[in-house]
């Protein structure tokens, strides 16, 4: 069974930086590019970054280009995004999702809430 | 940069067909744009319908189709059930490597 898991959210104050993690299973996550994906609370979603499946190409909406960095460990199935400069609106829920143009095998996500 | 659209909200009659729509504020949509939908209800996580502008993801039933038609992507349910009463948000790849999500189009069947 496909699985993406994500971890790593929390309560950061503005300017701040977090990391998370997504840990992949069940597909040879080598072979696919990946994808995350944000939701802010009563709003729609929005695709953040993606990765191709080396890591050797990446990806970003121009609302976190510069401050956010998506990065793979294929040794270990695993995704991860570093954010910096954190502000009120990158609250959210955080989903990590395989593929980039076709999202699939969405994991339940990881709140992520920028305050003071 | 280019605003992926949908309408807000549509309703349809249990057992009614239904075209949800997803257009661009400047250009036209083709397959091309490699076209996907993803229906998600309240405090789930986004499950994918379609890819690849009209391929079902695995367990969607044929009940929802989807193309291009003129210059927007099209999802239509058939026979619409209580339970596919969810927001639906298309996704197109705009620019190379950065796909943009639609507002999406929150569905009610009554």
């Amino acid at each position: 069974e496909v699985q993406v898991l994500e971890s790593g959210g929390g309560l950061v104050q503005p300017g701040g930086s977090l990391t998370l993690s997504c840990g992949a299973s069940g597909f040879t996550f080598r072979q696919y590019a990946m994808s995350w994906v944000r939701q802010a609370p009563g709003r729609g979603l929005e695709w953040v970054s993606g990765i191709g499946h080396t890591g050797a190409d990446t990806y970003y909406s121009d609302s976190v280009k510069g401050r956010f960095t998506i990065s793979r460990d294929n040794s270990k199935n695993t995704l991860v995004l570093q954010m910096k400069s954190l502000r009120a609106d990158d609250t959210a829920v955080y989903y990590c999702a395989k593929g980039v143009t076709d999202l699939d095998s969405w994991g339940q996500g990881t709140l992520v809430t920028v305050s003071s | 940069q280019a605003v992926v659209t949908q309408e807000p909200s549509l309703s349809v009659s249990p057992g009614g067909t239904i075209t949800l729509t997803c257009g661009l504020s400047s250009g036209s949509v083709s397959s091309n744009s490699y076209p996907s939908w993803y229906q998600q209800t309240p405090g789930q996580a986004p499950r994918t319908l379609i890819y690849s502008t009209n391929t079902r993801s695995s367990g969607v039933p044929d009940r929802f189709s989807a193309s291009v038609v003129g210059n927007k992507a099209a999802l239509t349910i058939a026979g619409a059930q209580a339970d596919d009463e969810s927001d639906y948000y298309c996704l197109l790849n705009i620019r190379s490597g950065a796909p943009v999500f639609g507002g999406g189009t929150r569905l009610t069947v009554l």
